[in-house]
């Protein structure tokens, strides 16, 4: 079956660093995804992993370890605005399959 | 560069109507997808349009059903709403041409259904 998971909810201090977790079971793995939802607003793109490795992208990087089916999002000197939901999402590798799998999202929240 | 946008914002329904939901895809893009998110959850996908056809379909009911037109733009349709219809239904458009392993997918804004 299809199952990702993410802690519900975790709470980081402004300026500190925080590690949000996937973990993912698929028939296939093609690329894993991770998003940025803002309240009431759309998910935005933040990364991308297919290979095994760190991605860094300013602020944000993103692991993937695909023997684990694991990933995890590294946020680094946080603002009040990176209070958001964090989404993650797989694209399975079977021909013809081009949907994304959800995560049900973490939601960061960021104290002063 | 326009981005998604989707129409209308929100709307409110009554069990048992009809509703069509709008989307024009990100400029250059030609492959739409559209999911639910319920609060507090991901988004569950709903199916995707390319060439003006269902290319995939999640696990929703024949009440969903949905287009493409020529220029990309797409419609989803849900008749006989219930209840459980109440959710954000956002639009996706990604690229074909750009590599079917990294097209990621850009959203619109959403449309807040209510069905009361």
């Amino acid at each position: 079956g299809q199952n990702i998971d993410q802690p519900t909810e975790m709470t980081a201090t402004e300026g500190a660093i925080v590690q949000i977790n996937c973990t993912y079971q698929t028939s296939g793995f093609n690329g894993l995804f991770w998003y940025q939802q803002h309240a009431g607003e759309a998910p935005t793109f933040l990364s991308y992993n297919v290979l095994d490795g760190l991605e860094e992208k300013g602020r944000f990087s993103s692991f993937l370890s695909r023997s684990k089916g694991y990933s995890y999002l590294l946020l680094k000197e946080l603002q009040m605005k990176d209070s958001a939901s964090y989404l993650c999402a797989v694209r399975e590798a079977a021909w013809g399959n081009y949907q994304l799998i959800w995560g049900a999202g973490t939601k960061l929240i960021i104290k002063p | 560069d326009a981005g998604v946008t989707q129409s209308p914002t929100h709307l409110i329904k009554t069990r048992g109507q009809q509703v069509t939901l709008r989307c024009s895809p990100k400029s250059g893009h030609d492959t739409v997808s559209w999911y639910q998110q319920a609060l507090g959850q991901g988004p569950q996908f709903i199916f995707q349009y390319y060439e003006e056809e269902e290319r995939q379909r999640g696990n929703f009911p024949d009440r969903f059903s949905g287009h493409q037109f020529p220029n990309y733009s797409s419609e989803l349709n849900v008749n006989a709403l219930l209840l459980g219809d109440s959710a954000l239904y956002l639009c996706a458009s990604s690229r074909v041409g750009g590599g079917a392993f990294h097209n990621e997918q850009y959203f619109g804004p959403g449309t807040r259904l209510t069905v009361t």
